[in-house]
């Protein structure tokens, strides 16, 4: 059973454009919304992440959008760069739990 | 600089042979993960530690057993490494305090290859 669902499974993005990626959850108890990122080679680090109490947060070039009633919550990353291409993982919890349920991951390639 | 050390970035093994994984942190953190990714299917957790010598299994452990006897050491055991257990097996930790409060520190991750 897949708790969160994530697409695109890649994506190819022109230097400069926004690059946006979804989630959705099934789960209404999780309040807890991290992205990691994955260059190759490593393991994933924490990029930003969001809590239910508001419906956008902004680190940076990075966005992300939560929409509670829709149960989906997305990751914009402006002005995209060839550094930012790596792979995505969007991921929830509850915070009662320190479980973390991971998204399928996204590629994202950015294109000079 | 945190850090989360996997003893191995690439292993080669044979059917059936008893394979270990090997993470330390040294970050004091009480909580320890493994996960394992594979392409399509994302970031599975095998079992997890909340502390000294506990375990909890996560959403795929048939297969696997942990060991933790120290705070900053988590062991994975395959009991007997099968092909479809070739996969990228990635060890995490995290603290349930302070401000990394649910943060995961991952390591680079061991590239299992079963034969």
């Amino acid at each position: 059973q897949q708790q969160v669902k994530q697409s695109p499974q890649s994506l190819i993005v022109q230097k400069g454009g926004i690059s946006i990626i979804n989630c959705a959850y099934e789960n209404t108890a999780f309040d807890y919304f991290p992205w990691y990122q994955q260059f190759p080679g490593k393991g994933p680090a924490l990029l930003i992440a969001i809590r239910p109490d508001v419906s956008e947060k902004k680190e940076g070039r990075f966005t992300i959008s939560f929409n509670k009633s829709a149960k989906q919550f997305s990751l914009h990353i402006m002005d995209s760069q060839p550094g930012d291409s790596a792979t995505y993982f969007c991921a929830a919890s509850k915070s009662s739990s320190d479980k973390l349920i991971f998204g399928t991951g996204t590629r994202l390639q950015v294109f000079p | 600089d945190v850090k989360v050390t996997q003893s191995s970035r690439y292993l080669v093994k044979r059917t059936g042979e008893k394979v270990f994984l090997e993470c330390v942190q040294d970050m004091d953190h009480e909580n320890m993960f493994w996960y394992r990714q594979d392409p399509g299917l994302g970031l599975r957790l095998i079992y997890f530690s909340y502390d000294v010598k506990m375990k909890e299994k996560g959403d795929i452990p048939e297969g696997y057993s942990v060991s933790r006897e120290k705070k900053e050491r988590f062991s994975l055991i395959l009991e007997s490494a099968s092909t479809n257990q070739t996969s990228m097996y990635l060890c995490a930790s995290s603290s349930p305090r302070g401000a990394d409060r649910e943060k995961l520190f991952f390591g680079s991750g061991t590239q299992l290859s079963v034969l």
